[in-house]
């Protein structure tokens, strides 16, 4: 499998649900995002890591918790949600750090998961 | 947190027309412009990375150029045809440090 894949592509949960978003890039980089895309929003920032460190957390509420266990794989875990946390959760990588520098890499993006949450 | 403005919000056109939208941001401390496009059921798809004032980029009938000085980009697509249906992104960093802050993007419908 090649580029940025994301699973599950669906997920509907409850407000009291424990789950995972899961994010895999096969494209040998070695900085992965989280992004958030509501309704009616543009795409936004949630977290950044760079060799598997933690770079950018952008304000994002504890609620969410990512892990990156190895420059390959990204995790999202979700609990105690709200409906207002349904949205589009989109993964990206960028070869960063590189060079010329991660603001001009380009981003790769998975296909996203689709989260409700009742 | 920078403010980047897409317009339209959205386009129709006919097949074969020519078309342009526009992406503006904030001219202090620009880094790098990116465009994506986004077609429905997809990924985002990278399209350009431009860094330097009057960089013009092309790729087959879709260009851009970019003002960095007045803080706009212009994306350009000649003769359009259906599968240029999608939402065109564009994304501002100002920094190095990988972080883009992107616009609402301009989504076109092209009727055969």
């Amino acid at each position: 499998e090649t580029g940025v894949t994301q699973t599950p592509r669906h997920l509907v949960m409850g407000m009291t649900n424990k789950k995972s978003l899961k994010c895999e890039q096969h494209l040998g980089h070695n900085a992965m995002y989280w992004y958030k895309q509501s309704a009616k929003k543009p795409l936004e920032l949630m977290f950044v890591y760079s060799l598997e460190e933690r770079v950018e957390n952008n304000s994002v509420p504890s609620r969410f918790s990512p892990e990156c266990p190895n420059s390959s794989h990204l995790f999202l875990h979700l609990h105690t949600l709200q409906p207002e946390d349904s949205a589009l959760y989109l993964c990206a990588s960028s070869q960063g750090p590189s060079g010329q520098g991660a603001g001009t890499d380009t981003q790769y993006f998975g296909p996203g998961t689709r989260l409700t949450v009742l | 947190i920078l403010n980047v403005e897409q317009s339209p919000q959205s386009l129709h056109v006919q097949e074969g027309d020519s078309t342009n939208f526009t992406c503006s941001f904030p001219s202090s401390n620009f880094y790098a412009l990116h465009w994506y496009r986004w077609e429905t059921a997809k990924s985002p798809e990278a399209l350009f990375v431009m860094t330097l004032n009057g960089d013009e980029k092309k790729k087959g009938r879709i260009s851009a150029t970019l003002n960095t000085k007045e803080g706009y980009s212009y994306l350009y697509i000649k003769g359009s045809q259906p599968e240029d249906s999608a939402t065109y992104l564009c994304a501002s960093a100002n920094t190095n440090a990988g972080k883009s802050t992107f616009g609402d993007g301009t989504t076109l419908t092209v009727k055969p």
